[in-house]
């Protein structure tokens, strides 16, 4: 069965970066997107970009331009989502998520991870 | 500020029919391009309920059904069950000068009376 599994809660400081891990496990990773999205508390979910695990290549949307990386390793099925110059407002439960084989207009998220709890407090 | 907008809230007792309105813009519903349902319980990662605007996953109830029409979408959810009590999510694909994104509502949380 389709399985993301995603890394534990952190708690950070302002000004730094976290790194969260998504294992993918029950299908061919480099076969479909992996998407990142966030829920802040008392928010609405809020995406964040994706990476096509074939390629490498990532896009991502444009409030998070410069502060989002998202990065796999294709040996260990694992995704990877690293958000730097921490704020309170990054504080969200964030998670990762399997997109479509292609990325456009019809994309949908078929399997979530768990969420990874990021509070950044100083 | 979610780009797609949904109703905060919506009620209904068991065994009713609800619905829960998704509306954007040219940018994104009104584009055509597709728009997807997502159910999440408290605590719980958020799960796929009507893909492609109309289409239920293996193992949804055909008692929530989606539709599409211009710039907005519905989902509806028929016979009401105490279990449906959850917040729902619309999602859909927005494109403008600025590039390409996925875009959420802000969700809509069901309360079964």
């Amino acid at each position: 069965q389709v399985q993301l599994v995603q890394s534990g809660a952190e708690v950070k400081k302002p000004g730094t970066s976290v790194k969260v891990s998504c294992k993918a496990s029950g299908y061919t990773f480099t076969d479909y997107y992996i998407h990142w999205v966030r829920r802040a508390p008392g928010q609405g979910l809020e995406w964040m970009g994706w990476i096509n695990p074939n390629t490498g290549d990532t896009n991502y949307v444009w409030s998070f331009q410069g502060r989002v990386t998202i990065t796999r390793d294709t040996s260990t099925t694992t995704a990877y989502m690293e958000v730097s110059r921490l704020t309170s407002d990054d504080t969200a439960l964030y998670y990762c998520a399997r997109g479509t084989r292609n990325w456009g207009s019809g994309a949908y998220f078929d399997y979530w991870g768990q969420g990874t709890l990021v509070t950044v407090s100083s | 500020q979610s780009v797609l907008t949904q109703p905060p809230s919506v009620s209904g007792a068991p065994g009713q029919r609800v619905t829960i309105s998704c509306t954007g813009y040219s940018s994104n519903i009104g584009a055509g391009y597709d728009v997807h349902w997502y159910q999440q319980f408290p605590g719980t990662a958020p799960k796929l309920l009507i893909y492609s605007n109309t289409f239920r996953p293996s193992g949804v109830p055909d008692r929530f059904s989606g539709s599409k029409s211009g710039t907005s979408a519905s989902l509806a959810i028929t016979g009401l069950q105490p279990e449906d009590e959850a917040d729902y999510y619309c999602q859909s694909y927005d494109r403008n000068l600025r590039g390409s994104r996925v875009v959420f509502g802000g969700g809509t949380k069901l309360t079964v009376l």
